[in-house]
């Protein structure tokens, strides 16, 4: 079974540009993740969609980040404009939404680097 | 607010010196606490769930115990491949969509 799939794996881009991450869940899990790791941190939530909707989107910076999950599969987060400070890896998770705990099984990472 | 501490934040050992990893937990109830692995440029990777206090969950050279407070990673006679990042997180009984809080982590090297 094909894991969380996540592209673009790195991305340079200048302060000020617009960036896109796109985001593909396991397949039949309807609760997807977006995680943003520091290095030498933990990931911290920014946002959680069950299904389209996006149930929990309290961390998102909302001056400059967007997210969609239009038909409740396939993500993307959106920066914009990018500042130096986002430089970061932003993972996306995904979880079957059944069960207490649910695990949260994560993809490889967008490594961005901001100049 | 839910609080998670991992020490030591780097560990170095020698291929077959045995040690533990720390996780200290400020939870109102607890609903779990995952174990993850992270190598360099992946994302994490999912190890254990533990549910209760008392319980313990194994895998290879990796045993991961809980307690009410804290929860150990033992690793048994490390190789090196065991060398990566090892995160904790815990999940609250009242927290919304299952939001999971990390602590840091804790970076192991296994030299041969």
């Amino acid at each position: 079974e094909a894991g969380v799939v996540q592209s673009p794996r790195y991305k340079i881009i200048e302060k000020k540009q617009p960036v896109a991450f796109w985001c593909n869940p396991i397949s039949g899990h309807n609760t997807l993740y977006w995680y943003l790791q520091n290095l030498g941190q933990g990931p911290e939530l920014l946002i959680r969609y069950e299904n389209e909707e996006a149930v929990d989107d309290s961390q998102l910076p909302k001056d400059r980040f967007s997210a969609e999950r239009l038909k409740g599969v396939d993500s993307t987060l959106k920066i914009q404009p990018a500042e130096l400070g986002d430089s970061a890896v932003y993972l996306c998770a995904s979880s079957s939404g059944q069960g207490a705990p649910d695990t949260q099984y994560f993809g490889p990472g967008t490594r961005l680097t901001v100049l | 607010e839910d609080q998670v501490t991992q020490s030591p934040e780097a560990l170095r050992l020698q291929e077959g010196e045995s040690s533990s990893l720390n996780c200290s937990y400020t939870v109102s109830g607890l609903r779990g606490l995952f174990w993850y692995r992270q190598d360099p440029g992946k994302g994490p990777e999912f190890l254990f769930t533990l549910y209760s206090a008392g319980e313990e969950k194994e895998k290879e050279r990796l045993k991961a115990t809980l307690t009410k407070k804290e929860s150990f990673l033992h690793i048994t006679a490390p190789k090196p491949e065991d060398s990566a990042t090892y995160l904790c997180a815990v999940q609250a009984l009242e927290a919304a969509g299952n939001k999971l809080t990390f602590g840091g982590g804790t970076r192991v090297l296994v030299k041969p």
